[in-house]
């Protein structure tokens, strides 16, 4: 059974750094790429990072880039978010979630298993 | 960046009806969108992948049809445990966005 549990998270100041963390247990962490995706209060999904399974590619959402960095430790089977500079309106509830990726739909991807989230309070 | 934009943004609706959400793409995201379901104090959960694509273990009244820019999630015959928020999710750009959302909930 695949667990996913996000941790690190709290209240910080404005201008402050935090770093999350997310456990993965269940499934062979090393093979799969993962997201961050995060939900402020009263308003819809908004994904933040991607770092493939290998730790070479990465993405990060333009409302984050240059503040925050996805990194990844497969010895660990754990994911990490470094949030540097944090403003109010990164206040949220962050989700780590694993890339599934089906070749035979065309090499479509789809956020597979999620944690249950971690809060980060920007005030 | 591509835009996700979701309509209507929250319906009322009795058990049994049939429901449909839309979401449009600002640019050709060809096949690639999928649809998560997300209730209040749990994980998100995905529905839809590939347009229409049923994810294992989903329910078959939940279906899904588009390509391109414009794509749909259909509920056949809406139960109890459908209320909730559904998202589109585009993964055709390196910033796999998700629309605004369409909270469902009971007429």
């Amino acid at each position: 059974q695949v667990q996913l549990v996000e941790s690190g998270g709290g209240v910080v100041q404005p201008g402050r750094s935090l770093r999350l963390s997310c456990t993965a247990s269940g499934l062979t962490f090393g093979a799969y790429g993962m997201h961050w995706v995060r939900q402020a209060p009263g308003k819809g999904l908004e994904w933040v990072a991607f770092i493939s399974f290998d730790g070479n590619k990465r993405d990060h959402a333009a409302s984050v880039a240059g503040r925050f960095i996805v990194s990844r430790d497969n010895s660990k089977n754990t994911l990490y978010l470094q949030m540097n500079s944090l403003r109010r309106e990164d206040t949220a509830v962050y989700y780590c979630a694993t890339d599934e990726v089906v070749a035979a739909a065309e090499g479509a991807t789809y956020c597979d298993h999620w944690g249950h989230g971690t809060l980060i309070i920007v005030s | 960046d591509i835009q996700m934009t979701q309509s209507p943004s929250s319906l009322s609706a009795s058990v049994g009806d049939r429901v449909t959400i839309t979401c449009r793409a600002s640019q050709n995201v060809g096949k690639y969108l999928n649809w998560y379901q997300h209730k209040p104090g749990r994980a998100p959960k995905v529905l839809i992948y590939g347009a229409f694509n049923l994810v294992r273990g989903v329910p078959s009244r939940f279906s899904g049809s588009g390509s391109g820019t414009d794509f749909t999630l259909t509920i056949s015959r809406l139960q109890t445990e459908d209320f909730a928020t559904y998202y589109c999710q585009q993964t055709y750009s390196t910033s796999p966005g998700f629309g605004g959302g369409t909270k469902v909930d009971i007429k």
